[in-house]
């Protein structure tokens, strides 16, 4: 059974840091590109970062550039997204997917930022 | 960044067929975006119908296909059922970078 499963979110105060962790089973990860995605409360979804098979490439959107960091361990079949200087905006659920033929999703992980 | 344009709502007959649109601010969707479209029900995770403008995954049904239509990307539901009423998201890319669209609320009435 494929499972993607996001652990890490929480309670963090403006400024804080989070790393949030997607652990991936029952699929070739290291073959895949994967993405994470953010959803606010009652809004839409919003692409946050890809990077590539092997970690080599990575792209983030201008919202979070500078500010995220997104890495992968393809030894531990996990993606990962540092988040660091984090703003009240940025309180959504957080979501890994697969990229190409795969298609997957996580269930999300809630990351609340307030003080 | 680039603004990508979906229609906020559609409503469709049990059975009826409906075309969901995906724009581009720079211009003409190609097969360059590949175009992904996504399922969201209320309090679930979104589900992948469609990748790269027209590709399948094994779980999609038959009744949702992918395409280009008049410069745009197009996710077409061809007899809708009560199961299909949901958010839908169209993603694209841009030179790696991609941006979703703002999503359609598709009721099935």
């Amino acid at each position: 059974e494929v499972q993607l499963v996001e652990s890490g979110g929480g309670l963090v105060q403006p400024g804080g840091s989070l790393r949030l962790s997607c652990a991936a089973s029952g699929f070739n990860f290291r073959s895949y590109w994967m993405h994470w995605v953010r959803q606010a409360p009652g809004k839409g979804l919003v692409w946050v970062s890809r990077i590539n098979s092997d970690g080599s490439t990575i792209i983030y959107a201008d919202s979070v550039k500078g500010r995220c960091t997104t890495s992968r361990d393809n030894a531990k079949n996990t993606l990962y997204l540092q988040m660091n200087s984090l703003r009240a905006e940025d309180t959504a659920v957080y979501y890994c997917a697969s990229s190409g033929d795969t298609g997957y999703w996580g269930q999300g992980t809630l990351v609340t930022v307030s003080s | 960044q680039a603004v990508v344009t979906q229609e906020p709502s559609l409503t469709v007959s049990p059975g009826g067929t409906v075309t969901l649109t995906c724009g581009s601010s720079t211009g003409a969707v190609t097969s360059g975006h590949y175009p992904y479209w996504f399922q969201q029900k209320p309090g679930q995770a979104p589900r992948t119908l469609i990748y790269d403008t027209s590709n399948k995954h094994s779980w999609t049904p038959a009744r949702f296909s992918g395409s280009l239509l008049g410069g745009k990307a197009a996710l077409t539901l061809s007899g809708a059922q009560p199961e299909d009423e949901a958010d839908y998201y169209c993603f694209l890319s841009y030179n790696g970078a991609r941006v979703f669209g703002g999503g359609t609320k598709l009721t099935v009435l």
